[in-house]
């Protein structure tokens, strides 16, 4: 089946860093990723369409200039939290639709845990 | 706006026993409805999909859902549960205004003791 990959599973930074997250699709091209957060005990709520070649589509209330998203291929989507805050401290997953149908199955990533200090 | 509603955030049933997750869901349009499991440090995985074809779905590991327009119901369902049905799991639909997005429902923790 269809894989989703991200890096780093895992990253502990300090505060007023910046971290990247990386989602790449493994055996298919994705012209549209998603990025997800997820609270503890809580669903996931999505927070922009990453879309390959262009601008990335954000959500109601997330700031789009701390969460840097980036689609530089069709494989490869990341995103960068920009000054990390303990706020920010989630779990972030992406997904991506092997094909573009609106059901078609999205394949999600292991998920990526961000402590902020 | 579509959303989706898990009645009970945990559910605890013994090995064998049927298990039923509950999912309501409320859409101004037809919906597509998915059900996703999530294994401690995996990601989330596809059981099943309703996409207005056949109201009883089937899914992977034994599960099926039904899908009832007049209740606004999509529930999980598995007649014997096994130990390693144990997991988070989520019933999600589309966000038609944010293309092939899904909405989640806030999880059902499902416990199944021996």
């Amino acid at each position: 089946g269809a894989v989703v990959s991200q890096h780093p599973s895992r990253v502990i930074c300090k505060s007023g860093t910046s971290v990247k997250i990386e989602c790449r699709s493994l055996d298919f091209q994705a012209t549209t990723m998603f990025w997800y957060r997820q609270f503890p005990k809580k669903s996931l709520m999505l927070m922009a369409t990453s879309n390959e070649g262009s601008k990335a589509t954000y959500e109601q209330g997330v700031e789009k200039d701390k969460f840097l998203i980036n689609h530089a291929s069709l494989t490869l989507s990341t995103l960068t939290v920009t000054s990390a805050h303990p706020e920010d401290s989630s779990f972030y997953i992406c997904s991506a639709p092997r094909q573009q149908g609106v059901t078609d199955t999205q394949y999600f990533g292991p998920g990526t845990r961000l402590t902020v200090l | 706006a579509q959303s989706v509603t898990q009645l009970g955030s945990h559910v605890s049933v013994s090995e064998g026993a049927l298990v039923l997750l509950r999912c309501n869901y409320s859409s101004s349009v037809p919906p597509y409805l998915f059900w996703y499991v999530q294994y401690p440090n995996q990601g989330l995985q596809l059981l099943l999909k309703y996409t207005s074809a056949a109201t009883l779905v089937k899914g992977i590991n034994g599960f099926e859902a039904e899908f009832k327009k007049s209740e606004t119901s999509f529930h999980l369902t598995k007649p014997s549960a096994h130990m390693s049905d144990a997991a988070e799991y989520f019933c999600a639909v589309i966000n038609d205004e944010a293309g092939t997005a899904l909405i989640f429902g806030k999880g059902t923790t499902l416990s199944v003791s021996s």
